[in-house]
């Protein structure tokens, strides 16, 4: 196992445009969560799973944005009609099982640039 | 969701100084976690911290958690330029719900 793996790593799209992005968590890990990452500071929650089930989302996650997990193993966030403040770091973290204290695994991101 | 205050924001020191890092909640944490951060990657974690009180040790970093755990610190002793990256405290049991909650960070600098 390779760890979460993010894709794409770099996406620079034109102010408007709807942009995907793919998190494949680590085998078996029932919980993924999506962050979002501003220049020097520390990782906003959006959103999370438990299987396929999304639990929570936050306030930061507008109507623009979509989060699935269709079969509780990759997930992916759909930003719409992107706007230069959605400029960021996504993050994807996964962690295994129902115990609490369990570290959360993340992946490198996807870097977002709204041009 | 409480609010995880870290402080310094910013910390630039030179090799071989040591250095304390804080975080502070509002509220009292049922654990916390420590990450560090190096630019281009994901938080990776260094320490979980659980009971009042309790002190962990990574080689040259000290992890206390306070005795009332509403804070915890980071101490590293001698810092090195590998130590450069954001530190970053998380409770990973916010709001009824198993997920980790991230601090404001702390940037630190080890200038060689």
């Amino acid at each position: 196992d390779t760890g979460v793996s993010q894709n794409p790593r770099h996406k620079i799209t034109k102010r408007g445009q709807n942009v995907t992005f793919r998190c494949d968590p680590i085998s078996e890990h029932n919980r993924l969560y999506w962050y979002r990452q501003t220049l020097g500071q520390g990782p906003e929650f959006l959103t999370y799973f438990q299987n396929e089930a999304q639990l929570e989302k936050s306030r930061l996650l507008s109507d623009r944005f979509s989060a699935e997990r269709p079969k509780g193993s990759f997930s992916t966030l759909e930003i719409q009609r992107t706007e230069q403040g959605d400029s960021a770091m996504y993050l994807c973290a996964s962690s295994p099982g129902q115990t609490r204290n369990t570290e959360a695994f993340f992946g490198q991101g996807t870097r977002l640039t709204v041009v | 969701t409480q609010l995880l205050e870290q402080s310094p924001q910013f910390l630039s020191i030179q090799e071989g100084e040591n250095l304390t890092v804080y975080c502070n909640s509002s509220s009292v944490f049922s654990s916390l976690q420590w990450y560090r951060q190096e630019p281009g990657e994901g938080p990776v974690l260094l320490v979980t911290v659980v009971t009042g009180g309790e002190v962990k040790k990574l080689k040259r970093l000290t992890f206390q958690f306070g005795d009332a755990r509403k804070d915890s610190s980071l101490h590293i002793t001698a810092a090195q330029p590998g130590d450069t990256g954001l530190y970053l405290c998380a409770e990973d049991y916010s709001g009824g719900y198993q997920k980790v909650t991230f601090g404001t960070g702390t940037k630190l600098q080890v200038i060689p």
